[in-house]
């Protein structure tokens, strides 16, 4: 079963403008990462926060992360073209030999 | 580095055939897994690896095996394909068992 949900699950903005997309997730967890994936090839790692970290930046990138809601956010700013493609949050369980469980993705498209 | 290499990176299979995908890394990796991604459905663990000789289960196993006879290959061995088989299926490292995913460039699997 799917462990955290992308919403929306498709967005389109203006190339310049900030692309938010927010990430609900079920149970404890011991970080929280977002993916990329270009279409048709393999998902890229972007930026990973832990379960006692609120805020993260990585470049254009911020991720927020709120434990008490489950939730976290990708905020992407000054969008470029080349940032069209899918977006996927994964948690890590915080304990176990369990792996990475993912989201089913924003599909984030920039017009020029 | 050559990073998580799979092939082929196409495949057409008929019903009833077996084959074997391939997944190797050279980033010394202890930790390896097998996902398969459909449409509207994200990635979904199939069967992990944190070490040589230890493989399990994850949430989708039924009709795939894996071994872990070395720490750089996983393969993933479709025993009697299906159509409900068809799928893009990726292969991922990483250094630790909550740590930054890599993954490979992915094989798109048809079973007619």
């Amino acid at each position: 079963s799917q462990q955290g949900e992308e919403d929306p699950q498709a967005l389109s903005i203006q190339e310049g403008e900030n692309a938010t997309m927010n990430c609900s997730y079920k149970t404890s967890i011991n970080n929280l990462q977002w993916y990329r994936q270009n279409s048709g090839r393999g998902l890229v790692h972007l930026i990973l926060i832990r379960s006692n970290e609120r805020e993260k930046h990585s470049g254009r990138l911020r991720v927020t992360l709120d434990t008490s809601k489950k939730s976290s956010s990708l905020l992407i700013t000054a969008s470029r073209a080349a940032d069209t493609a899918s977006y996927f949050c994964a948690t890590a369980p915080p304990f176990g030999n369990e792996k990475l469980t993912f989201g089913t993705g924003t599909r984030l498209t920039i017009i020029p | 580095n050559a990073g998580v290499t799979q092939t082929p990176k196409f495949q057409v299979l008929k019903t009833g055939q077996s084959m074997t995908l391939q997944c190797a890394q050279d980033m010394n990796h202890e930790y390896m897994s097998w996902y398969r991604q459909d449409p509207g459905m994200g990635l979904r663990l199939i069967h992990y690896s944190v070490g040589a000789g230890i493989t399990d289960q994850g949430e989708v196993p039924n009709g795939y095996n894996v071994s872990r006879s070395t720490t750089e290959d996983f393969p993933l061995r479709l025993l009697s394909a299906a159509p409900s088989q068809t799928s893009v299926y990726f292969c991922a490292s990483s250094p630790g068992l909550r740590t930054e995913a890599f993954f490979g460039q992915g094989t798109r699997l048809t079973v007619v």
